[in-house]
């Protein structure tokens, strides 16, 4: 199993709305990361979780609030988001636990529409 | 600030071109990656680049990292509308992307 899963595939969501993106490995990876990408724009870092903890956090705001339950699964906490913040959000995971000293391995992303 | 750039941005070509596209750095690193990224998809590893001068193909494509391991460039022989997609470079210990090379392949 070389796959990283994300969920769900498209969101749509109010600017008072809660709601959260998943993402699921089971690859034995022990980094996983969460990009924002707008179009034709490469992906920006947002946050890294490294052996379960938080390593970095790319000052992304409060609304995003990253979430680690275990080795296999990474969640995005949405809350009180701006319609700027309508993107693909991509997840990723990586072999070694040191952020990016090996392959990314990427979902398919979920498409945020933020109305 | 980007510490990596990419050029051109933008590439719109026919079937059947060559082209190049560049990934630079003002500061060496000790590795570089090369990422595609396909329209509605996530990035997908192409290669890693390690060692000062090396050359690497992967079938019509050809990478190479300079001497001085500040820059890369990736050539591409005989593009196909396949290869249309997000070009992106990625240094070893960093997990922020270059600027990213859209690539536009006509058939």
């Amino acid at each position: 199993d070389t796959e990283v899963t994300q969920t769900p595939k498209h969101l749509v969501m109010g600017m008072t709305n809660k709601k959260s993106l998943k993402c699921e490995q089971h690859m034995g990876h022990r980094a996983m990361y969460w990009y924002k990408q707008k179009a034709k724009k490469p992906p920006e870092l947002m946050f890294v979780y490294s052996y379960e903890k938080l390593s970095i956090n790319e000052s992304v705001p409060s609304r995003f609030s990253p979430e680690c339950p275990n080795s296999s699964l990474l969640n995005l906490h949405l809350h009180a988001l701006q319609p700027e913040d309508s993107a693909l959000y991509l997840c990723a995971s990586s072999q070694n636990g040191a952020p990016n000293t090996g392959e990314l391995f990427f979902g398919e992303g979920s498409r945020l529409t933020v109305l | 600030t980007q510490l990596l750039e990419q050029s051109p941005q933008f590439l719109s070509i026919q079937e059947g071109e060559n082209l190049t596209v560049y990934c630079n750095s003002s500061s060496v690193f000790s590795s570089l990656q090369w990422y595609r990224q396909e329209p509605g998809e996530g990035p997908v590893l192409l290669v890693t680049v390690v060692t000062g001068g090396e050359v690497k193909k992967l079938k019509r494509l050809t990478f190479q990292f300079g001497d001085a391991r500040k820059d890369s460039s990736l050539h591409i022989t005989a593009a196909q509308p396949g290869d249309t997609g997000l070009y992106l470079c990625l240094r070893a210990g960093k997990s922020t992307f270059g600027d990213g090379t859209t690539l536009t392949v006509k058939p």
